[in-house]
């Protein structure tokens, strides 16, 4: 069964610093990987995702991740935060032929002025 | 084109009573889906539409119902609502063929049982 952890529950970094968030999942095969942002009151919006071929996947809002086979990983970065970073991030596992979406319980991100 | 829309976007229920969450998607998306986010547990999914007829359930069902009305609309029944039901609900859709696919949410329900 496939399944998504997300280390740090809550993350604050200074506007300007450089972020990284955590993501490890379970899963016998290669799977499809997803990055979603959750902003304050609203839904989900789509990051980035990776399927094959080159592990660093670059996503919207100046935000990229790197797939790590190896370490069951796929950490979402941004070399400098801006305060409209301030969501909820959540990481999530698909599979081919699966409808579904396994999601993460997600990383609150906290930006200080 | 509105995506994905979802009403009401906030309702207060007694205990033991029912009501109807609406979700409409005009991305002439196959599959759509109901999910339930609480604290520290990500988004849950109740059940799913892989298309017009169909419906599965998901990880949390349990005092749920759906209907798939038509390729557009997905309804999320609660026929006897308890605290526990207590919650964010979000409704998505996604062209179907291929998960790779990304899903489109609406903007939430949220629900308080008292």
């Amino acid at each position: 069964a496939q399944s998504v952890t997300q280390p740090d529950i809550h993350i604050t970094v200074s506007e300007g610093a450089s972020l990284e968030l955590r993501c490890n999942y379970s899963y016998g095969a290669t799977p499809y990987l997803f990055w979603y942002v959750q902003s304050p009151g609203q839904g989900l919006q789509l990051l980035l995702k990776y399927f094959s071929g080159d592990t660093l996947v670059q996503g919207i809002k100046g935000f990229e991740a790197e797939f790590k086979r190896s370490q069951s990983s796929f950490n979402l970065r941004k070399p400098s935060v801006h305060w409209s970073d301030a969501a909820e991030y959540f990481c999530a596992v698909g599979a081919p032929s699966y409808d579904k979406v396994i999601f993460g319980p997600g990383t609150s991100l906290s930006v200080i002025p | 084109n509105a995506g994905v829309t979802q009403t009401p976007k906030f309702q207060v229920l007694k205990t033991g009573q029912s009501m109807t969450l609406q979700c409409a998607q005009d991305m002439n998306h196959n599959s759509m889906y109901w999910y339930r986010q609480d604290p520290g547990m990500g988004l849950r999914l109740i059940y799913y539409s892989a298309s017009e007829g169909t419906t599965d359930k998901g990880e949390v069902p349990n005092g749920y119902n759906v209907s798939r009305l038509n390729k557009r609309e997905f309804s999320l029944r609660l026929e006897s609502a308890a605290p526990s039901q207590t919650s964010v609900y979000f409704c998505a859709s996604r062209a179907s063929g291929n998960s790779y696919n990304e899903q489109f949410f609406g903007p939430g329900t949220r629900l308080t049982v008292l």
